[in-house]
């Protein structure tokens, strides 16, 4: 019940296309979700996040799709560039725990390339 | 901007050696994480500390320690390398609760 399912595992995406990811959870006490950005040699960076009392998110390109009822979440990058190329792990965990160091759960991430 | 920074970015050991893997963050936060991670399973969590010397057991602590004797500093032991301990190990730290991990750039641990 603490895992969060992450498809596709690669994606390749034409220069100015959509990139899309999709995550699915089963706990239904996370209330948060972020997304991490990893690019080779990097260690992974918070990119966006949000919460299940909104149903989307937007930061510039990338924009969270939040279906509570289904439980699944999604990342969408508009226009996307070879810059975009990395890896991104959806995670989920709950602040409502009673502990201090709520645990967050990640994906198994998904291999983005952007092509010229 | 807070930084969380890993004392070797490469690591060759041989197998049965004691291995620290050191790591420090400048933000005061009181949280610490040690993840690895393998192609096609993501982020493992092995340790996690909330406070200067507490520790709790992630998802995958055998062959594993930990020691946080100071708030900046999180070190995970490989108490006998061997070959499965193979990996790119990431150290996290964070504020309180789930919020905004920071990572380093990680380690790449491996035992020959």
């Amino acid at each position: 019940q603490q895992q969060v399912k992450q498809s596709p595992q690669s994606l390749i995406v034409q220069k100015g296309g959509i990139s899309i990811i999709n995550c699915a959870y089963e706990n239904t006490a996370f209330d948060y979700f972020p997304w991490y950005q990893q690019f080779p040699g990097k260690g992974p960076a918070l990119l966006i996040a949000i919460r299940p009392d909104v149903s989307e998110k937007k930061e510039g390109r990338f924009t969270i799709s939040f279906n509570k009822s289904a439980k699944q979440f999604s990342l969408h990058i508009m226009d996307s560039q070879p810059g975009d190329s990395a890896t991104y792990f959806c995670a989920a965990s709950s602040s409502s725990m009673k502990t201090s160091y709520d645990k967050v759960i990640f994906g198994p991430g998904t291999s983005l390339s952007v092509i010229p | 901007d807070v930084k969380v920074t890993q004392s070797s970015r490469y690591l060759v050991k041989r197998t049965g050696e004691k291995v620290f893997l050191e790591c420090v963050q400048d933000m005061d936060h009181e949280n610490m994480f040690w993840y690895r991670q393998d192609p096609g399973l993501g982020l493992r969590l092995i340790y996690f500390s909330y406070d200067v010397k507490m520790k709790e057991k992630g998802d995958i602590p055998e062959g594993y320690s930990v020691s946080r004797e100071k708030k900046e500093r999180f070190s995970l032991i490989l108490e006998s390398a061997s070959t499965n301990q193979t990996s790119m190990y990431l150290c996290a730290s964070s504020w309180t609760g789930p919020y905004g991990y920071t990572f380093g750039s990680g380690t790449r641990l491996t035992v020959v």
